[in-house]
């Protein structure tokens, strides 16, 4: 079992759907949560970051952390053509930010 | 835009051949982390430098190696080329070792032929 799986998709929505983004993980030691977002040919663009469990909101973007089921979410509202991207979530115990272990990764499309 | 700039964007080199790729960051962002994305799949861990001193190393053998500098630079060296090295290599910055999150480069595309 890997420390972090992700469904790698892909996921094809209309443009205006909501957006659900899962992960789950096995290392009950992940202290820091972390969503990027990585269009073609370009380096991942932190979206999220959160610490322990609950929720942060940032404009569309929801991200949920459920450490007791070891399960992570990323919510898109109102989804557009431009969020189609490929979306990583990752997580660290802390003490070494460096060290992210990461999914492999969903790639959405959003279609007009 | 996350001020950290990657060179090359591209590579190709042969099998046993040796590569060097480089990484500068913004000011102030004392730590820097590189991560080895294959096609497909998410970015793995490669090492971290914090104050041009490593701090901590991922399940990579020691032909990949690596320097930061004082200006905030930084560099990835990879002796005697595998094919299975072919990848995006990507460099990331913080501005210390625990608390804050990591910005990314857009990444050197490594070939390896």
């Amino acid at each position: 079992q890997k420390e972090v799986e992700q469904d790698p998709g892909p996921l094809s929505v209309p443009e205006g759907a909501i957006v659900s983004l899962n992960c789950t993980y096995s290392n009950s030691a992940f202290q820091y949560f972390m969503w990027y977002r990585q269009y073609s040919r370009k380096g991942p663009e932190l979206l999220m970051y959160t610490y322990s469990s609950g929720n942060k909101e940032d404009g569309r973007f929801t991200a949920q952390v459920d450490k007791s089921s070891k399960y992570i979410s990323l919510f898109i509202r109102d989804s557009q053509p431009s969020d189609s991207a490929t979306y990583l979530c990752a997580m660290s115990e802390g003490g070494s930010q460096g060290n992210l272990i990461f999914g492999k990764g969903t790639k959405l499309s959003v279609k007009p | 835009e996350t001020g950290v700039t990657q060179s090359p964007t591209h590579l190709i080199k042969t099998r046993g051949q040796q590569v060097t790729l480089r990484c500068s960051s913004q000011s102030g962002h004392n730590t820097v982390s590189w991560y080895q994305q294959a096609l497909g799949q998410g970015p793995q861990f490669i090492f971290q430098y914090y104050r041009e001193e490593e701090n901590g190393r991922g399940n990579f053998p020691p032909r990949f190696s690596g320097l930061q500098f004082p200006n905030y630079s930084s560099e990835l060296n990879v002796n005697a080329l595998e094919l299975d090295d072919s990848a995006l290599y990507l460099c990331a910055s913080s501005t210390d070792r625990y608390n804050s999150p990591l910005h990314f480069g857009n990444g050197t595309r490594l070939t390896v032929t």
